[in-house]
């Protein structure tokens, strides 16, 4: 079944640390999308990228880095940067061609720092 | 830049009941398509319904409708015959007709269906 897998499913990491968070796609999407949610808050956009080898920030991007060297993946990394102790990370793909093409989520990733 | 408002930050509604969810947006574009998703408990995303600026008629899906008004920027989800398992997180999210742009979404309204 095509779908997006993120991993891992929960991310625990003292403060200081980098961490990196997997996306993986086999829907064959063009763009790609990273969102994070704080608790009882909804999504803010952190980076997203439209074709391989070009991402964009997004309203949140201090303190998290992307790349884009395959079309179905786009790994995010959270630097110790970032001063946001726990969140919620959801990754999103869609097809670019047309922009009735909703975006299609990951199960997410939360991230608690001990 | 557009924006997505949603006025409610919890309902609740009683099982078989029907309930409506607010949403409004800003945009100077023509062209654009709105979307309902789901948040239930387990936090997977799920994309409830579509709407394309240029159709005037409302979409539905099933139990979920939606009412589009254009002029007034208003895109509000009626679902009808709630059931338990519609509790959940409701986001509205915006995208304009644009290649390459990025959906916005609101800030979401949490239903609870009791019942």
């Amino acid at each position: 079944d095509g779908g997006i897998t993120q991993s891992p499913k929960y991310l625990f990491r003292k403060e200081g640390q980098n961490v990196t968070l997997s996306c993986e796609q086999n829907l064959n999407h063009d763009a790609m999308y990273w969102y994070r949610q704080d608790p009882g808050q909804g999504l803010r956009l952190i980076y997203y990228s439209q074709i391989v080898n070009d991402f964009q920030k997004g309203d949140i991007a201090e303190g998290y880095s992307v790349s884009r060297e395959k079309k179905e993946s786009f790994p995010l990394t959270v630097t110790s940067a970032q001063k946001n102790p726990t969140a919620f990370y959801l990754c999103a793909s869609r097809l670019d061609r047309g922009i009735n093409s909703p975006l299609h989520f990951g199960n997410g990733t939360r991230r608690t720092v001990t | 830049a557009q924006t997505v408002t949603q006025s409610q930050p919890e309902m609740s509604v009683q099982e078989a009941e029907t309930v409506t969810l607010s949403c409004t947006y800003d945009t100077s574009e023509n062209n654009y398509y709105l979307f309902w998703y789901k948040q239930p408990p387990s936090r997977q995303m799920i994309l409830v319904i579509r709407q394309e600026a240029y159709k005037q008629q409302n979409a539905t899906e099933n139990r979920f409708s939606v009412n589009f008004q254009k002029a007034a920027k208003s895109f509000s989800l009626k679902i009808s015959d709630s059931q338990l398992g519609d509790t959940a997180m409701y986001f509205c999210a915006f995208i304009p007709g644009t290649s390459g742009s990025r959906l916005t979404f609101g800030e979401g309204t949490q239903l609870t269906v009791n019942p």
